[in-house]
């Protein structure tokens, strides 16, 4: 079935570096794929997603492009903020389901001022 | 507002004492699942909905039920609850022709 592989954390970062989480996956055909971000003490929120090769999701100054030569979608940010600290899941639907999804084990982000 | 609730978000109990976690979508979404989260194993799907009286297992259904018997609600039932059921749980919706899905607050439950 369909799976994904992000980078383990936890990543620590001082504010306005450059950030990348990376995010590998395996999928049948070219599911659309997705990064959630879970604030502290909070549920999963969309973040942002692409759904289709090549096609770069934006977001909050977060961006993902969708690289089916290399089935990557690494998350980047050019300039974190203290806001950004949280938890980062990247995701796609399990095969032969347009809502059903598979997660990483997500990456917590802490960024100190 | 268009939201997923979740009660109670946080409950201690002890061990075989049967509790419920609602969960309750305003978005008329036809599906819904509830996951639990623990470190370092991520999310994992507990048991998911397609639409009313429909139900099915997730990844680890074990020691859960839930019923659907109206399309805003998706209760979660622990029968006979054990400390390894202790985790962080997360009740979600969607279309089912659309992916995003939408996130309840979470509840975290302690069982004793």
């Amino acid at each position: 079935g369909n799976s994904v592989t992000q980078m383990e954390g936890p990543v620590t970062l001082s504010e306005e570096a450059f950030l990348t989480i990376n995010c590998t996956y395996t999928a049948t055909g070219y599911p659309s794929l997705f990064w959630y971000v879970q604030y502290p003490g909070e549920g999963l929120q969309l973040l942002l997603k692409a759904t289709k090769a090549d096609d770069k999701g934006s977001n909050k100054g977060f961006e993902a492009t969708y690289r089916k030569e290399t089935t990557s979608f690494h998350l980047e940010k050019g300039s974190v903020q203290v806001s950004d600290s949280a938890v980062y899941f990247c995701a796609l639907p399990e095969r032969g389901s347009n809502y059903k999804l598979t997660f990483g084990k997500g990456t917590l982000l802490t960024v100190n001022p | 507002e268009a939201q997923v609730t979740q009660n109670p978000r946080y409950l201690i109990t002890v061990t075989g004492k049967k509790l419920t976690v609602t969960c309750s979508q305003n978005m008329n979404h036809e599906y819904m699942s509830w996951y639990r989260q623990d470190p370092g194993l991520g999310l994992r799907q507990i048991y998911y909905s397609m639409n009313v009286e429909v139900t099915d297992k997730g990844d680890v259904p074990e020691g859960y039920k839930v019923s659907r018997k109206e399309k805003r609600n998706f209760p979660l039932i622990l029968e006979s609850p054990s400390p390894n059921q202790t985790s962080l749980y997360f009740c979600a919706s969607s279309q089912v022709r659309g992916s995003e899905q939408f996130f309840g607050p979470g509840t975290r439950l302690t069982v004793l």
